[in-house]
């Protein structure tokens, strides 16, 4: 079965810097998302993105963070300046065209820790 | 503004006996629901929908739930628990025709199936 595939599964980084989290969503979605999980709790919307463009981001999702999807299989998140509140767990997901009832196929998530 | 709500933040059942997992809504409009999975360093799993028709869905692993429109709830059941059931599972509501493609998911229910 296909998979969304998300690397590194960990990253450790130290605040200021900037990260890039990596996804290949399953091959034929067309809507990509980025939730992300602060110790293992509530799952926190950042961004949806179809057709090239964002279509909705939360409150969380300020200008240290965007999204790209450089050359038709991956989807990028990058932090630009970390913060040690950034600390969380990413992960990407994906679903098919024609989405409103189509469930969201998860990868396992990018761990990033901010020291 | 739509929300979701799971008000367990844990459930403990003996194995073999029947479970419920509690989630209710608010949205405007009629709700596109889910139950998602997860598992200790995994991603979300998708378990069920519920998009129209009958009241009662079937998913995986033999799990159900149920839509009440009138106490916007959609309970998560299994008849018969097992150990293997133990995890974080999380309701979520997509909006339908609202034109936002992001799911809002709940603060989750740790299950726990004890042998």
């Amino acid at each position: 079965e296909p998979e969304v595939t998300q690397t590194p599964s960990h990253q450790v980084t130290q605040m200021g810097q900037e990260v890039i989290l990596h996804c290949v969503p399953i091959s034929n979605h067309l809507y990509f998302y980025w939730y992300r999980q602060i110790l293992g709790q509530k799952v926190e919307f950042l961004v949806s993105f179809y057709n090239n463009e964002i279509s909705e981001k939360s409150e969380i999702f300020d200008d240290q963070f965007s999204v790209e999807r450089p050359d038709g299989s991956n989807f990028t998140l990058k932090i630009r300046s970390t913060k040690l509140e950034d600390s969380a767990m990413y992960f990407c997901a994906s679903s098919e065209a024609g989405g409103y009832n189509s469930p969201l196929h998860f990868g396992n998530g990018t761990r990033l820790t901010v020291t | 503004a739509q929300s979701v709500a799971q008000p367990e933040d844990q459930v403990n059942v003996a194995e073999g006996n029947p479970l419920t997992v509690k989630c209710t809504y608010s949205v405007s409009g009629n709700p596109y629901l889910f139950w998602y999975v997860q598992y200790p360093n995994r991603g979300l799993q998708f378990l069920l929908k519920y998009i129209t028709g009958d009241n009662l869905v079937k998913g995986s692993y033999g799990f159900e739930a149920e839509f009440n429109k009138s106490q916007t709830s959609f309970h998560l059941k299994k008849p018969s628990a097992l150990v293997s059931d133990s995890a974080l599972y999380f309701c979520a509501v997509r909006m339908h025709g609202s034109g936002t493609y992001k799911y809002i998911f709940g603060t989750g229910t740790r299950l726990k199936v004890l042998a």
